[in-house]
């Protein structure tokens, strides 16, 4: 078990709605990394929390937006939610450069 | 943007036999991530291997990073059940680490008795 902790597992939202995913990192963790993995795929990098700053982005749209708190969890936020956005996301938290990164379980969302 | 292909696909193996997992990537590897992910659920961390043809063990999974061929392999010696899962490799964009990875798109090991 890796100490990283994600909520909820499962969410099942209507299209056009809105989503908070949750993410508590590792202690002694200040950098957190979220992905979206759609089935059968490898996971897509979306952006990357260090010290509450943004640090990099992948290829996701601005209504994929995100924070990081002083403690260094951090929330996923997706607005106006396609047919598309349904997959599996996961949170990894690091130390940064060259650590280790470890992924929570994931919280599955369904768009309906 | 990088690509990782992984090879097989799909690899189904008796129990006890040994197995290689391999991952290529299409530019540098600035290093390389071993996880294995059971269906639908979190990444397990396996493995880290940093530039400069390093080789790592745990238990019965030993991985290795050619950076010469831009490819990394995963070995299994005498596979239990308990290794089933799909097998992911990913690599950091830069060498200052893991600030984004691009992962392949997995192998799914199955165990037969």
């Amino acid at each position: 078990e890796t100490g990283v902790t994600q909520s909820p597992t499962h969410l099942i939202k209507t299209r056009g709605q809105q989503v908070t995913l949750r993410c508590s990192s590792q202690s002694g963790h200040n950098t957190v990394s979220w992905y979206q993995q759609a089935l059968g795929q490898g996971p897509q990098f979306i952006f990357q929390y260090y010290r509450e700053e943004e640090n990099g982005r992948g290829n996701f749209p601005p209504r994929f937006s995100g924070l990081q708190f002083p403690n260094y969890s951090s929330e996923l936020n997706v607005n106006a939610l396609e047919l598309d956005d349904s997959a599996l996301y996961l949170c990894a938290s690091s130390r940064m450069r060259n650590t280790e990164a470890f992924f929570g379980q994931g919280t599955r969302l369904t768009v309906v | 943007s990088q690509e990782l292909e992984q090879s097989p696909q799909s690899l189904i193996v008796q129990e006890g036999k040994n197995l290689t997992i391999n991952c290529t990537s299409s530019k540098t590897l600035y290093g390389l991530y071993w996880y294995k992910q059971k269906y639908g659920e979190g990444l397990i961390f396996l493995m880290m291997l940093q530039k400069g043809g390093e080789e790592k063990s745990h238990e019965k999974i030993t991985a290795k990073l050619d950076e010469k061929k831009q490819q990394s392999s995963l070995h299994i010696t005498a596979s239990q059940p308990s290794h089933a899962g799909i097998y992911l490799c990913g690599a950091p964009s830069s060498n200052f680490g893991n600030e984004k990875l691009t992962f392949g798109t997995g192998t799914r090991l199955t165990i037969i008795p």
